[in-house]
């Protein structure tokens, strides 16, 4: 089965400065997406940035980046010139490939990043 | 471009009473997911339809769970004798296809007293 583990619970950063959250996984496909979603406090999750294991190029999306490591199973998120509006729950998730799966997504624990005017 | 609507948005519930929500999907998202979210907790997955069809159920999903979605529309999750670790928040998510992305609603919180 697949894992996908955070290992910061929380994180802060300095609005306007710029914050990596970490994430790993594990897993024995080689077709697979990774997510990142943010889901603010009493709001509903939204995309963030999603990542195909099959391209090598880092997905980025405005402020957002990400720095996928296949090899090592590492897809990081850094979040540049932080916004108050950023603060949030991000959790990072992982859906199979076509045919594995029915697409559900594993998720990590989460990391709460907290940012400081 | 409405999203994923959830009803009720809050169910406080007494112990052993059944409870039923509702997720609307995005209209033509054939794909829909049940997620259970546990306080400071990522969510888990329960169910998945792909249209009508019920393809895949989680061994979390007990036999007090039961999820329909008639017609392929809106779905519902039925949960019959609720016990306090039922507790959690309750989200759907909507997807049109694979490989795709999915969309979450705004979620149903569920409290058993």
């Amino acid at each position: 089965a697949q894992t996908v583990t955070q290992s910061q619970p929380e994180m802060s950063v300095q609005e306007a400065e710029t914050v990596t959250l970490s994430c790993t996984y594990d897993t024995s496909e080689s077709d697979y997406y990774l997510f990142w979603y943010k889901q603010p406090p009493s709001r509903q999750m939204i995309l963030v940035i999603r990542q195909e294991a099959y391209k090598q190029q880092n997905a980025t999306e405005n402020r957002f980046s990400v720095n996928f490591q296949k090899a090592a199973k590492s897809f990081s998120l850094k979040i540049s010139d932080s916004q108050l509006g950023d603060a949030a729950m991000y959790f990072c998730a992982y859906k199979g490939g076509r045919g594995t799966s029915y697409g559900k997504l594993t998720f990590g624990q989460g990391t709460i990043l907290t940012v400081h005017p | 471009d409405t999203g994923v609507s959830q009803d009720p948005r809050h169910k406080i519930t007494k112990r052993g009473q059944n409870v039923t929500f509702r997720c609307d999907p995005i209209s033509e998202h054939n794909r829909l997911y049940w997620y259970r979210q546990t306080l400071g907790q990522g969510p888990e997955f329960l169910t998945y339809f792909q249209n009508e069809a019920q393809l895949e159920k989680s061994r979390l999903l007990s036999d007090r769970f039961s999820a329909e979605r008639p017609k392929g529309s809106f779905s519902t999750l039925e949960i019959q004798r609720t016990e306090q670790g039922d507790s959690a928040m309750y989200l759907c998510a909507s997807m049109p296809g694979a490989p795709d992305t999915q969309y979450f609603g705004p979620g149903t919180r569920l409290t058993v007293l």
